[in-house]
């Protein structure tokens, strides 16, 4: 079974700091991919980035970075030198390319980040 | 490119009463999922249809949900009757293939009083 693990339900930080969002995931099949999808508050879900199951080389993309690592069955989202605009909720999800279920997301319950200007 | 649309935004209806969501995915876009997420819990899955077929509908909570996606464009979510622990915020994706992103709409909120 697919299972997506976000710990961390609650996150405030002060503007300029960075902050690292968990997300440890389950699964027994070799071949899935990894999201992040971000909610402000206006209510829609935003795409962040993908990963698939191969490719476990780190990814930044401007003040965000992603660090996947297998080992530990973790993607973990640092946002470095944080803005008020990067309140959000921030979902981690799983999907596998195999089986019945191909393309179903399994997310986590989400991280709410709070920027404090 | 216009993204994905659902309406309505909001709906607020009584127990037992009958609500059609709908979602316009991207133009092309041939898998379409509906998920659902009540509050304080995860988002989660409902089903997914390729054009017009239902790929997996395991998801769906019981027989008082219907999708359907006549035509292989948009798709509608009927929920009949309603009961209190429908309420939640459903959301409509769409993606090309079924591996890659899937891109969101901004959701219906459902409210059952």
């Amino acid at each position: 079974a697919q299972k997506v693990t976000q710990a961390q339900t609650e996150i405030s930080v002060v503007e300029k700091e960075d902050v690292t969002l968990d997300c440890v995931y389950e699964t027994r099949d070799t071949t899935y991919y990894l999201f992040w999808y971000k909610q402000p508050p206006s209510g829609e879900l935003v795409f962040l980035i993908r990963r698939n199951s191969f490719d476990e080389q780190n990814e930044i993309s401007g003040r965000y970075s992603w660090n996947f690592q297998k080992s530990t069955s973790s993607f973990n989202f640092t946002i470095t030198a944080s803005q008020v605009v990067d309140s959000a909720v921030y979902f981690c999800a799983l999907s596998s390319e195999e089986g019945s279920t191909l393309g179903r997301l399994y997310f986590g319950r989400g991280t709410q980040l709070t920027v404090w200007p | 490119e216009a993204g994905v649309t659902q309406f309505p935004s909001h709906s607020v209806i009584e127990k037992g009463q009958t609500v059609t969501l709908r979602c316009d995915p991207i133009s092309g876009h041939d898998n379409l999922y509906w998920y659902r997420r009540v509050m304080g819990k995860e988002i989660k899955f409902l089903l997914h249809f390729v054009k017009e077929s239902k790929q997996d509908e395991s998801g769906m909570p019981n027989n008082r949900f219907l999708a359907e996606r006549t035509g292989g464009t948009y798709s509608t979510l009927k929920v009949q009757p309603a009961e209190l622990e429908d309420s939640g915020v459903y959301f409509c994706a769409s993606s090309q293939g079924p591996i890659q992103p899937q891109h969101f709409g901004d959701g219906t909120r459902l409210s059952i009083l």
